[in-house]
């Protein structure tokens, strides 16, 4: 299994600002994932953190609005840039391991966007 | 693209019923995967099901994966306060094993002692 620390766990924002989520895992991980998940709704893919090059973008999600990095194989920002009231909702790191296709999701951060 | 479809979307039951959840799929799917969220908690992994017909049991848990591998089940049998939740099905496109996770919509359980 996998330790996903996930930070800030929560934040309220002006519309207008940006907002950057860290997500750490305790071990060496191939797949990194952040999702969307809006109050008592289901989880939406944003995009794969691909590390060292760009990450892959579901349809709706571009890299202005939602810039991914990923340095390393234990580490992940996303970044919600230009924040709208409409991005108010929780956004969780996920990741799979090598050999392991099941999710293992951090704690997730609820940002609130005034 | 894929779709993931769950119902019910909410499910009431007292204490000791059965509860079941449905979920199917607008695609053949590789396999699918079930998540248990608590309220306020984050989704986490219950049951993997890959082969056609799959029935698999995790105590009073009961995950079925239909023979078209397009729908799944999960059943519930006695329920007890420690069940209250949200269950997502999560289903993963024919063809691959790393391949996105698309979710259902999720069913929200509440349990009444």
């Amino acid at each position: 299994s996998a330790v996903i620390s996930q930070k800030p766990s929560r934040d309220i924002c002006q519309r207008g600002t940006s907002l950057t989520i860290q997500c750490q895992v305790d071990s060496q991980v191939t797949m990194m994932f952040w999702y969307r998940q809006q109050p008592g709704q289901s989880l939406t893919l944003i995009a794969t953190a691909n590390q060292g090059s760009e990450a892959t973008y579901e349809s709706g999600f571009v890299i202005d609005k939602f810039p991914i990095s990923r340095p390393n194989l234990t580490f992940s920002t996303l970044t919600v840039s230009n924040m709208s009231p409409e991005d108010s909702s929780i956004y969780l790191c996920s990741v799979g391991g090598t050999g392991d296709v099941k999710l293992f999701f951090g704690s997730g951060t609820q940002l609130s966007v005034l | 693209g894929q779709q993931v479809m769950q119902i019910p979307q909410y499910q009431h039951v007292q204490e000791g019923e059965d509860f079941t959840t449905y979920c199917n799929s607008s695609t053949t799917l590789s396999n699918i995967q079930w998540y248990k969220q608590r309220p306020g908690g984050h989704p986490v992994f219950l049951i993997q099901l890959v082969k056609s017909g799959e029935v698999k049991k995790q105590k009073r848990l009961t995950f079925q994966f239909g023979e078209a591998k397009k729908n799944s089940s999960l059943h519930i049998t006695a329920t007890q306060t420690t069940d209250v939740g949200t269950y997502f099905c999560a289903g993963r496109a024919g063809g691959t094993s790393y391949g996105k996770l698309t979710f259902g919509q999720g069913t929200i359980l509440t349990v009444h002692p």
